[in-house]
């Protein structure tokens, strides 16, 4: 069974740029959520879908930020426009729902120049 | 060796010692903690977790204590060996429906071969 994955793996942009981050979750997982972990600190929840529809967004930074979960499926990170403090490792991870554990992916290290 | 999670991000152990990690959780109202442990390039990993209504809980070479009283956690490795080499977070959640899992700031184990 596959795990889940995250596309890029590493994505270098300059300040002003976009970028869009994707996580396809593991197979039947309802629950999808969005980390993130800059450099030195915790790992920051950012929001939480369940299926298609985004259940906790509190963790999003600001609006430069938008994600989405398009049938329930994949979901995709956006920031626009992205900013030197949003350098950091963004990382997926999905669950079934009702039980306790989170499969993590590999994150997308994010560097904004 | 012994870290205090929070105020010693840097645990160095020799091989073959007993390794404690420390954390200190924040929420009073949390009922089920876990630790994940993250190496180099990879997503975080479960190692074990523990409910509420336990106060120890014990794996292959690992032992998660809660002392709720003082909200505090532990994660011992006995027998530390260089493949345990890796940055371990606490984390805290509420079970029941969806779950938004808070992470500590985490503490890097370094092992001394």
């Amino acid at each position: 069974e596959a795990g889940v994955t995250q596309f890029p793996s590493h994505s270098v942009i300059e300040k002003g740029q976009t970028v869009t981050l994707r996580c396809d979750p593991i197979s039947g997982h309802d629950n999808l959520y969005w980390y993130r972990r800059v450099m030195g600190k915790e790992i920051k929840f950012l929001l939480h879908f369940v299926k298609e529809s985004k259940q906790d967004e509190s963790g999003m930074p600001n609006n430069r930020f938008l994600a989405e979960r398009t049938g329930g499926t994949y979901s995709t990170l956006k920031v626009q426009p992205a900013e030197l403090e949003d350098s950091g490792v963004y990382f997926c991870a999905s669950s079934q729902v009702g039980t306790g554990g989170l499969f993590f992916g590999s994150g997308t290290q994010l560097s904004v120049l | 060796g012994e870290s205090v999670g929070l105020h010693l991000p840097t645990l160095s152990v020799q091989e073959g010692d007993n390794s404690i990690i420390n954390c200190a959780y924040s929420n009073s109202a949390s009922d089920y903690f876990i630790w994940y442990k993250q190496e180099s390039g990879k997503g975080p990993q479960f190692i074990i977790d523990i409910r509420s209504n336990m106060d120890k809980r014990q794996g292959q070479r690992v032992t998660v204590l809660l002392n709720k009283t003082v909200k505090h956690l532990s994660l011992q490795i006995a027998a530390t060996q260089p493949g345990d080499s890796a940055v371990y977070f606490c984390a805290e959640t509420l079970t029941g429906g969806y779950q938004k899992v808070t992470f500590g700031t985490g503490t890097k184990l370094q092992v001394i071969p």
